[in-house]
């Protein structure tokens, strides 16, 4: 099955820098590839995903970008902000189906 | 809109006992998957049903079961609950079943045996 590694696990930056996160996955036949926020003690939440098709997705301050020859994509969050302290995750999914391989999450702190 | 409903948000348990935790998707989507969340294992993957139907099938010990209801509404349930049982439970629900639609989640179902 699809396996998805994520790094770094922890992440700390200054108010206004920018973070990136980075996933690798490993199943060519993944074309879907969605980030989820998790603030602490709620529900992950969809904040962008991008499909196979295309290499660049951005909305607002964040993007994520992906290179299938190298399989692997990341998420680019500019002029952080403190709302922005959460566990991030990625995901990927195989053609045709629902199945959300995670990965094992980031921990983005913001120093305002 | 509704978003996703899980049902209860927090159970306690003994070893040995079984649950059923409630799962109601968005009006419309007919895919509902079910995660666990543990701090260790991170977001892990037990199954999914669309249509009733059981599509995939993580791997989990066959403790672990679910169903689906024509409504989409879905049920999971772990009988003779293990310590290693205790996490947070998601559901997701997807508008299809083809990996095309985002997967929106609920807020899980916290649960802890003793």
């Amino acid at each position: 099955g699809e396996n998805v590694e994520q790094h770094p696990s922890t992440l700390s930056v200054q108010e206004g820098d920018s973070a990136v996160i980075k996933c690798t996955y490993s199943d060519s036949a993944s074309n879907y590839f969605p980030w989820y926020k998790q603030e602490l003690g709620k529900r992950p939440q969809l904040i962008i995903d991008i499909r196979s098709n295309v290499g660049e997705k951005k909305d607002q301050r964040i993007a994520v970008t992906l290179n299938k020859t190298a399989k692997h994509f990341s998420l680019h969050i500019t002029e952080t902000q403190p709302e922005d302290s959460a566990v991030y995750f990625c995901a990927a999914v195989p053609n045709g189906n629902n199945r959300l391989a995670f990965g094992k999450g980031n921990q983005v702190v913001v120093i305002p | 809109k509704a978003g996703v409903t899980q049902t209860p948000r927090y159970l306690i348990k003994t070893r040995g006992q079984q649950v059923t935790l409630s799962c109601s998707p968005i009006s419309g989507h007919r895919s509902v998957s079910w995660y666990q969340q543990t701090p260790g294992q991170g977001l892990q993957f037990l199954f999914e049903y669309f249509s009733e139907t059981q599509r995939n099938k993580g791997n989990f010990p066959g403790r672990f079961s679910g169903r689906q209801f024509s409504n989409s509404r879905s049920e999971m349930n772990v009988s003779t609950l293990e310590l290693g049982d205790s996490a947070l439970y998601l559901c997701a629900s997807s508008l299809d079943g083809r990996g095309h639609a985002e997967a929106f989640f609920g807020q899980g179902t916290r649960l802890t045996v003793v």
